[in-house]
């Protein structure tokens, strides 16, 4: 059983420009959630797939979006980066249902300079 | 809406003696709760989860958790710490049924172990 795979681990970008950085789901899960995680705070959730479409999503601007391919896997992107944007994206896997609990990645770190 | 405190930001412990991590809930039904425990420049892993029955649950590397509704908590314990527990600890609440909410975490409760 894979468990979830980001890419890249680390980047740092400046700030304008736009960011894309990719989640392959656990193997049988069908639902891919990201998270921001500022340093030193929990995990604040950015928003959530299910078989490809968007079924839930939390305070963010429109800049932030994201994909889920049929495969499951999921893109997060990211438009006109702000220094703020500086943090760890976490994306977890789960079934619809919630019984299974949620897999994290161990995250891709964005620096915004 | 829902929401998670963790009142200790920060807890010292020495090594062979017992935790408790607090965390207290908010939530309109019966939570789905869960811990996990981050690594320096690591992502989550999942330590335990509640989702009904036994309020007692066990987890992994000797961690248990305790449900008390009347008091919305769902502290974390392990009687004896090792060294390699010391990491950031977060306690999350967890969908409904229906799967479409998100986890909504805690601030997380950093855990130093010393000899």
């Amino acid at each position: 059983e894979t468990g979830v795979t980001q890419s890249p681990t680390h980047l740092i970008k400046t700030r304008g420009q736009q960011v894309t950085l990719r989640c392959s789901s656990q193997s049988g899960h069908n639902t891919v959630s990201w998270y921001q995680q500022a340093l030193g705070q929990g995990p604040q959730f950015i928003f959530q797939y299910y078989r490809e479409e968007e079924n839930g999503r939390g305070n963010f601007p429109p800049r932030f979006s994201g994909l889920q391919f049929p495969n499951y896997s999921s893109e997060l992107n990211v438009n006109a980066l702000e220094l703020d944007d500086s943090a760890l994206y976490l994306c977890a896997s789960s079934l619809a249902t919630p019984g299974e609990g949620y897999t994290f990645g161990s995250g891709t770190r964005l620096t915004v300079v | 809406a829902q929401s998670v405190t963790q009142p200790d930001i920060h807890i010292t412990v020495s090594e062979g003696a017992s935790l408790e991590l607090r965390c207290n809930y908010s939530y309109g039904a019966t939570p789905y709760l869960f811990w996990y425990v981050q690594s320096p420049g690591q992502g989550l892993q999942l330590l335990l989860k509640y989702f009904s029955g036994d309020t007692l649950v066990q987890g992994i590397k000797g961690f248990e958790a305790e449900f008390k509704r009347s008091q919305s908590s769902f502290n974390l314990r392990k009687p004896s710490v090792h060294w390699s527990d010391a990491a950031e600890y977060f306690c999350a609440v967890g969908p409904n049924f229906s799967g479409n909410t998100p986890l909504v975490f805690g601030k997380g409760t950093r855990l130093s172990v010393i000899a």
